[in-house]
């Protein structure tokens, strides 16, 4: 079993839908990356949070320590918003290395 | 803006060949890693160093290796590719003590 699950795996949606994609870890974590890579490869962290929600424009990402569980939203879905979207963890203690789930392929169609 | 970078981006080599593929970074950060991704696949790391002269291997065996003689600079060398070795390798840096982490843009491996 990974120790980082994200589902779904593969995402279809309409453009203006409102999407949810979920983590799941099963590690002691000091924080959690929500990141975003592009066709292409390049990765960008959207969100890193270790408590609470955070919001940036229409990205909403959500994270219950207790649960062990992190949600991300996005409000009036776009095209330009079709990605694949990877949940990272970063493991508690002092080397702090990442933990990445195996990624959710998002297509948001016009 | 993250500032770290990676060259190649694309590179097709002959089986045999010996490779580096680099990264730099003008953050100062003293983490850094090399991850390898295959297409559609989950991100793997391979080597990871905390600072000057400091290097570790990472969760996935790799033939790989790399150096850390500088803060900005973390290379990642092959010293006979082949095919398998075909992939995506992503560098990242941090800071020591936060969470934050930043990629580069990735340098695309093909071994014919």
């Amino acid at each position: 079993k990974n120790e980082v699950e994200q589902s779904p795996q593969n995402l279809t949606a309409q453009e203006g839908e409102f999407i949810t994609i979920n983590c799941s870890y099963s590690v002691g974590i000091s924080a959690l990356h929500w990141l975003q890579q592009h066709p292409g490869g390049g990765i960008v962290s959207l969100f890193m949070l270790s408590s609470g929600k955070k919001k940036h424009g229409r990205l909403i990402a959500t994270i219950n320590i207790q649960e062990k569980h992190s949600s991300l939203h996005i409000t009036a879905s776009h095209p330009r918003d079709s990605a694949v979207y990877i949940c990272a963890v970063i493991l508690g203690g002092s080397q702090g290395n990442l933990i990445f789930g195996k990624g959710t392929k998002l297509s948001v169609k016009p | 803006e993250a500032d770290i970078y990676q060259t190649p981006r694309y590179l097709v080599i002959g089986t045999g060949k010996k490779i580096t593929l680099e990264c730099s970074q003008t953050m100062g950060h003293d983490k850094m890693y090399w991850y390898q991704q295959d297409p559609g696949m989950e991100l793997h790391l391979i080597h990871y160093s905390y600072g000057v002269n400091s290097t570790e291997k990472g969760d996935l065996s790799s033939e790989s290796t790399v150096s850390r003689i500088r803060t900005e600079h973390f290379p990642l060398t092959l010293e006979s590719a082949r095919p398998s070795h075909t992939s995506q390798y992503l560098c990242a840096s941090g800071t020591l003590w936060g969470n934050t982490i930043y990629f580069g843009e990735g340098s695309w491996l093909t071994v014919v």
